[in-house]
């Protein structure tokens, strides 16, 4: 059974940094591109960021590039997000989610229950 | 950016009913189309992919079509827990954007 476990997520201050871990479990972890998409509380969806299999090959959406990075750590199965120079716009539930066939840029098909990150003063 | 554009926003039927919901896109996208369904509370979950093809376990009265800028996402027969929001995404190009849903309500 496909799972997929995101942590990280809470209350930061504009300007400040947090990471988001998701571990993955019950597939080839490695075989399949990753996606971070988020949701600010009751809007719609955003995709935020994707890596690829082998990390080599990283997208994202604009308004996040410079600020976020993703990666991932295939000998332990975990996805990550590091956000740096948080703004209050940036507040929502967070989704790790997972290729549908392996490929960048593909749907996708399984999704986590979300991390919350809040920006506030 | 492709823009994906949804209508209606919101939609209102009874059981039984079939639902329609619609979603255009600024320029081609080929069948590089899925749909998305979240229920309240929940995570989405993935119904439709390349247009027309259904996702695992996903019910028959679930049915995509449409290619280039028009698609559709039929319910042939509603069922109450079919109440959700409904999202199109397409993957055609970077970014892989999200329409901005459909919700549908059971009377």
């Amino acid at each position: 059974e496909v799972q997929l476990l995101e942590s990280g997520g809470g209350l930061v201050q504009p300007g400040g940094s947090l990471r988001l871990s998701c571990a993955a479990s019950g597939f080839t972890f490695s075989s399949y591109a990753m996606n971070w998409v988020r949701q600010a509380p009751g809007k719609g969806l955003q995709w935020v960021s994707a890596i690829g299999g082998s990390g080599g090959s990283t997208y994202y959406a604009d308004s996040m590039k410079g600020r976020f990075t993703i990666s991932r750590d295939n000998s332990k199965n975990t996805l990550y997000l590091q956000m740096n120079s948080l703004r209050v716009d940036d507040t929502a539930v967070y989704y790790c989610a997972k290729s549908l066939r392996g490929g960048d840029g593909d749907s996708v098909d399984y999704w986590g229950q979300g991390t919350l990150v809040t920006v506030s003063s | 950016e492709i823009v994906l554009t949804q209508s209606p926003a919101t939609l209102s039927l009874s059981p039984g009913e079939r639902a329609t919901l619609s979603c255009r896109a600024s320029q081609s996208v080929s069948a590089y189309l899925a749909w998305y369904q979240q229920k309240p509370g929940q995570a989405p979950r993935l119904l439709i992919y390349d247009a027309f093809k259904r996702a695992t376990g996903i019910p028959a009265r679930f049915s995509g079509s449409g290619s280039g800028t028009d698609f559709t996402l039929t319910i042939s027969s509603l069922e109450p827990e079919d109440l959700a929001v409904y999202y199109c995404q397409q993957r055609s190009d970077w970014p892989p954007v999200f329409g901005q849903g459909t919700k549908l309500e059971i009377k």
